[in-house]
């Protein structure tokens, strides 16, 4: 069985960094894609990027300008998230996911994590 | 890139069809044929409904269904029941730049 399982729940400063994980198990780490998807309170889903474990390359969401670096450890089969100078209207929940096919397909996403809820505290 | 844009509500009663329609643009769901639509219960995770304009996964039921035509694709939910009050969201490939795209969701009302 496909899992996703994501660390917790967060709070964050404003200008602090953020990083989150998601651990995959019941299938090949290396082979498929994994996403970050994030959605703000009562708002739509926003796609951050993607990667692929199998060779490190990465995709990017132009709007976030560099501040988020998505990254791999094979070993332990770990996706994370870093996301730099966090700010109150970064509050959502973020999301990792898994397209259904294999390789560098990245398209859509048959595989959510539970979702980490990440606040802003002053 | 802009959100693709999706009515913010559509309703309809026990039985009846609804349509959901998702606008974007020729570089994106009018470029390609990525585009995909999921559902979402509150405090849930996204299911996927529809993948590749108008593909289901195994376990989606056939009265589930997508389309596209030109810049807009389009969700279609005939014999509405109950359980299908949820929000639905489209996503579309929108190439080398903007990769990946979603709508802002659409909350479904059985009434």
């Amino acid at each position: 069985e496909v899992q996703l399982v994501q660390s917790g729940a967060e709070v964050k400063k404003p200008g602090e960094s953020l990083k989150i994980s998601c651990q995959v198990s019941g299938y090949d780490f290396i082979s498929y894609c994994l996403a970050w998807v994030r959605q703000m309170p009562g708002k739509g889903l926003e796609w951050m990027g993607v990667i692929y474990p199998g060779d490190s390359n990465t995709k990017y969401n132009p709007s976030f300008r560099g501040r988020v670096t998505i990254s791999a450890d094979r070993s332990i089969s770990t996706a994370y998230l870093h996301l730099s100078s966090f700010r109150a209207s970064d509050t959502a929940i973020y999301y990792c996911a898994r397209p259904r096919y294999s390789g560098t397909y990245f398209f859509e996403f048959a595989y959510w994590g539970q979702g980490a809820l990440v606040t802003v505290s002053s | 890139q802009s959100a693709l844009t999706q009515p913010r509500s559509v309703s309809g009663s026990p039985g009846q069809s609804v349509t959901i329609s998702c606008t974007g643009t020729s570089s994106d769901v009018g470029g390609y044929s990525h585009v995909s639509w999921y559902k979402q219960y509150p405090g849930m995770a996204p299911k996927l409904m529809i993948y590749d304009v108008n593909k289901r996964p195994s376990g989606v039921p056939d009265r589930i269904s997508g389309s596209k035509s030109g810049n807009t694709a389009s969700l279609t939910i005939s014999g509405l029941r109950a359980e299908d009050e949820a929000d639905y969201s489209c996503c579309s490939y929108a190439g080398d730049y903007a990769h990946v795209i979603f709508g802002g969701g659409t909350k479904l009302t059985v009434l």
